[in-house]
C-alpha cells in the first residue's frame, strides 16, 4: 500500500518568504507527527496531531511555525518569514494511534532558505 | 526532561561479527523505546520497540535489543553483521506527559566491512 508522502521533495526559498510543506499520511492513521532533521542530527520533534487536533505542539521553535490538519488526514506545516536557520529536512510520520505504535516516515522535504 | 544519548557517532564492524549500537535514555516513569534505521536516500524505517514484558525484543532484519531498566539502556544488537546493515541508526524514547512526544538520539553510523 501507499506510504507517507511529502511534497515538495525540495523547496528553495528566500529569507523572509512564506512556505508550506504538505504531508499525506497512511490512510487510516490517526496520529501524525512533524519533525525537523538538521545535518548530523536526529529528528527533532515539532508537533503531533491526534485526529484534527494538535495534541502536543511543544516542539515548535517559535510562532513563525504553525501546522494544521483540518480533516484529520493531510497536514500542512507553515513557516512564516523564513530564516536561514530554518534550513533542514522536514519529516512527517504517521501511526495508527499515538502511544506505543511505531511511526511510518515519509521521505522528507528538504528546505533551503537562501 | 526526556533525553536519549547515543555515545558513539560511528561503529565499525567486520561482516559476520556481532554488532552493538548503544543507547541510554533519561525519562521519568516507564518509557516506550524504539530503534529506527535510515538508509541513504530513504526515509526512517522502524526496526523494533520495547513497551513492556520480556527485556529482549526482536525486530526486523535479525536485529534485537535489550532493555535494561537499572542501567537505563536499550542497546541494539545483531549476532552476525551484514554489509547491507551499513546505515544510520536512531534510538528514540516516548513518554506520556499529556501527549506522546518522541525524542530521538543523534544517531550512530554503522559501517560493516566485507
Amino acid at each position: 500500500g501507499a506510504g507517507v508522502s511529502q511534497t515538495p521533495s525540495n523547496k528553495v526559498t528566500e529569507k523572509g518568504k512564506y512556505v508550506e510543506l504538505r504531508c499525506d499520511p497512511i490512510s487510516g492513521h490517526t496520529a501524525l507527527y512533524w519533525y525537523r532533521q538538521s545535518l548530523g542530527q536526529g529528528p527533532e520533534f515539532l508537533i503531533y496531531f491526534q485526529g484534527t487536533g494538535a495534541a502536543d505542539d511543544s516542539g515548535l521553535p517559535n510562532d513563525r511555525f504553525f501546522a494544521v490538519r483540518p480533516e484529520g488526514s493531510v497536514s500542512t506545516l507553515k513557516i512564516q518569514r523564513t530564516e536561514r536557520g530554518d534550513s533542514a529536512v522536514y519529516l512527517c510520520a504517521s501511526s495508527l494511534l499515538a502511544g506505543d505504535n511505531e511511526q511510518f516516515f515519509g521521505p522528507g522535504t528538504r528546505l533551503t532558505v537562501l | 526532561a526526556q533525553s536519549v544519548a547515543q555515545p558513539e557517532d560511528q561503529v565499525n564492524v567486520a561482516e559476520g561479527n556481532p554488532l552493538t549500537v548503544k543507547c541510554t535514555y533519561s525519562v521519568s516513569g516507564n518509557p516506550y523505546l524504539f530503534w529506527y534505521v535510515q538508509y541513504p536516500n530513504r526515509g526512517l524505517q522502524f526496526l523494533l520497540k520495547y513497551i513492556t514484558g520480556d527485556n529482549l525484543v526482536k525486530g526486523s532484519y535479525g536485529f534485537e535489543a535489550e532493555f535494561n531498566k537499572s542501567q537505563t539502556s536499550f542497546h541494539l544488537k545483531k549476532p552476525s553483521a551484514l554489509v547491507s546493515d551499513s546505515a544510520l541508526y536512531f534510538c528514540a524514547v516516548r513518554h506520556y506527559t499529556g501527549g506522546f512526544k518522541t525524542i530521538f538520539g543523534a544517531g550512530t553510523r554503522l559501517f560493516v566491512k566485507a
